[in-house]
C-alpha cells in the first residue's frame, strides 16, 4: 500500500495569510508513460462530506478559487492557500490515485489564528 | 447535475452484515464511469473501501477484501455495499463516491452526504 503522510497535523493562520500542507506519499505517485501524477487535494468542511479542490496534483477543478493550488510531484506534494478566508476552514486530505488500494492521507485542519 | 445518497440502516449488531444502498440521480450507472465506497469513523481520516465500474468489475481494500461485497443494480440505478461480520470498528459515516472518470485511478468528485452506522449491540 502506498501511505500518505500529511504534515502538520493542523494549523491556525491568520485571515489573508497563507496555508500551506504538505503531503508525502510512501512511493512515487507519478506514472512516467503520461508524466502525470496521481495525487488529488479533497476539503471537508464539519458535517459534510468531501470536495475535491484539486487533481493531477495541480489542476484546479471548476468554482475553486485561484487561492488555492497545488504543486509537487513524485512523493511530495504541497496545497497553498495563499490567503486564508473565514470559509477555508476545514480538514484538508491528499490522496494517491496511482494504484489500489487508493489511500489518504490522515488529514491536516486548517484553522484561524 | 449527478447526485448520489446513500441509505440503510444506522444500526447494525456485531457479527452481522451491514446493507448500504447508493442511489444515483442524474446519470445511467450502466452507460459509466467509476463507483466508490469509502468510509470515515468518527473524528478519522477516510478510508477506500472498494469500487465497481459500470460493467460490474470489482476493485477492493485488500484489508476489507473477506468480507466486502459491491455490486451494481442497473434496473434501480443503484449500488450497494454489503460488509459482513460486522464490529465495533466499523462504526463509521459511510459515503458513496464517483469517479471523474471512467477509470478508478481518478479523483473522486461527487460525493453522497454520507451515512452513519454504528455497530452496537
Amino acid at each position: 500500500d502506498i501511505v500518505m503522510t500529511q504534515s502538520p497535523d493542523s494549523l491556525a493562520v491568520s485571515l489573508g495569510e497563507r496555508a500551506t500542507i504538505n503531503c508525502k506519499s510512501s512511493q512515487t505517485v507519478l506514472y512516467t508513460s503520461n508524466n502525470k501524477n496521481y495525487l488529488a487535494w479533497y476539503q471537508q468542511k464539519p458535517g459534510q462530506s468531501p470536495k475535491l479542490l484539486i487533481d493531477w496534483a495541480s489542476t484546479r477543478e471548476s468554482g475553486v478559487p485561484d487561492r488555492f493550488s497545488g504543486s509537487g510531484s513524485g512523493t511530495d506534494f504541497t496545497l497553498t492557500i495563499s490567503s486564508l478566508q473565514a470559509e477555508d476552514v476545514a480538514v484538508y486530505y491528499c490522496q494517491q490515485y496511482y494504484s489500489t488500494p487508493l489511500t489518504f492521507g490522515g488529514g491536516t485542519m486548517v484553522e484561524i489564528k | 447535475q449527478v447526485q448520489l445518497q446513500e441509505s440503510g440502516p444506522g444500526l447494525v449488531k456485531p457479527s452481522e452484515t451491514l446493507s448500504l444502498t447508493c442511489t444515483v440521480s442524474g446519470h445511467s450507472i450502466s452507460s459509466g464511469y467509476s463507483w466508490g465506497w469509502i468510509r470515515q469513523p468518527p473524528g478519522k481520516g477516510l478510508e477506500w473501501i472498494g469500487n465497481i465500474y459500470h460493467g460490474g468489475s470489482t476493485y477492493y481494500n485488500p484489508s476489507l477484501m473477506s468480507r466486502v461485497t459491491i455490486s451494481l443494480d442497473t434496473s434501480k440505478n443503484q449500488f450497494s455495499l454489503k460488509l459482513s461480520s460486522v464490529t465495533a470498528a466499523d462504526t463509521a459515516v459511510y459515503y458513496c463516491a464517483r469517479h471523474k472518470s471512467g477509470s478508478l485511478y481518478d479523483a473522486l468528485n461527487i460525493w453522497g452526504q454520507g451515512t452513519m452506522v454504528t455497530v452496537s449491540s
